[in-house]
């Protein structure tokens, strides 16, 4: 069965500073790989994805991840921290095409100014 | 396009009773998956619906079920609802094609069961 870890359910970084959350995942195949963002009393939205094609994936607000296979992980990062960047972030597994999503249990993100 | 929407955004039951919540998908979407998130169990998949049909299941008790009409919305019921049915339940559409792996998620129906 597929499983998703991520270390730290809490990370307080300054605004400017390197945001870096750690995703590790077992797959017994090669996975789809997901990082999804979620606002205060919204729903998930889309940070970027894995599907075997480029192992650095760039996504939207200045984030990106490197699937790293050896290591089976997925860690999110990104270079300057913003305040909008406060959220719940969460890593997500799929082992085919359209299959369900299994994930993470998040990480808060805290972004001081 | 619209996003996926669901409806209602807020819900207050008591225990014993029933609720259905409701999802409308991205135009032109066929498959419809069910999630809850919860503080305690994080967010876990309920089941999916592709074209009317039930694709996959995901480990929950038989009072929760859905269903999933010829536009594609999809309805979620859960019946004899207990305290722990508390969650937020979150809907994501997607094309559906063999190839299309990305999901969507609507902005998700908060139930509160007292």
């Amino acid at each position: 069965a597929q499983s998703v870890t991520q270390l730290g359910s809490h990370v307080s970084v300054s605004e400017g500073a390197l945001v870096l959350l750690r995703c590790n995942y077992s797959s017994s195949v090669p996975p789809y790989l997901f990082w999804y963002v979620q606002y205060p009393n919204q729903g998930l939205q889309l940070l970027l994805k894995y599907t075997s094609a480029a192992t650095l994936v760039k996504g939207i607000n200045g984030f990106e991840a490197e699937f790293k296979k050896s290591e089976t992980s997925f860690h999110l990062t990104k270079p300057s921290a913003h305040m909008s960047d406060a959220a719940e972030y969460f890593c997500a597994v799929s082992e085919a095409a359209g299959n369900k999503l299994t994930f993470g249990g998040g990480t808060r993100v805290l972004v001081k100014p | 396009k619209a996003g996926v929407t669901q409806t209602p955004r807020y819900l207050i039951k008591t225990r014993g009773q029933q609720v259905t919540l409701s999802c409308s998908p991205i135009s032109g979407h066929r498959s419809v998956s069910w999630y809850q998130q919860t503080p305690g169990q994080g967010l876990q998949f309920l089941f999916e619906y592709f074209s009317e049909t039930q694709r996959n299941k995901g480990n929950f008790p038989g009072r929760f079920s859905g269903r999933q009409f010829s536009n594609s919305r999809s309805e979620m019921n859960v019946s004899t609802l207990e305290l722990g049915d508390s969650a937020l339940y979150l809907c994501a559409s997607r094309e559906g094609g063999e190839t299309e792996e990305t999901q969507y998620f609507g902005p998700g129906t908060r139930l509160l069961v007292l």
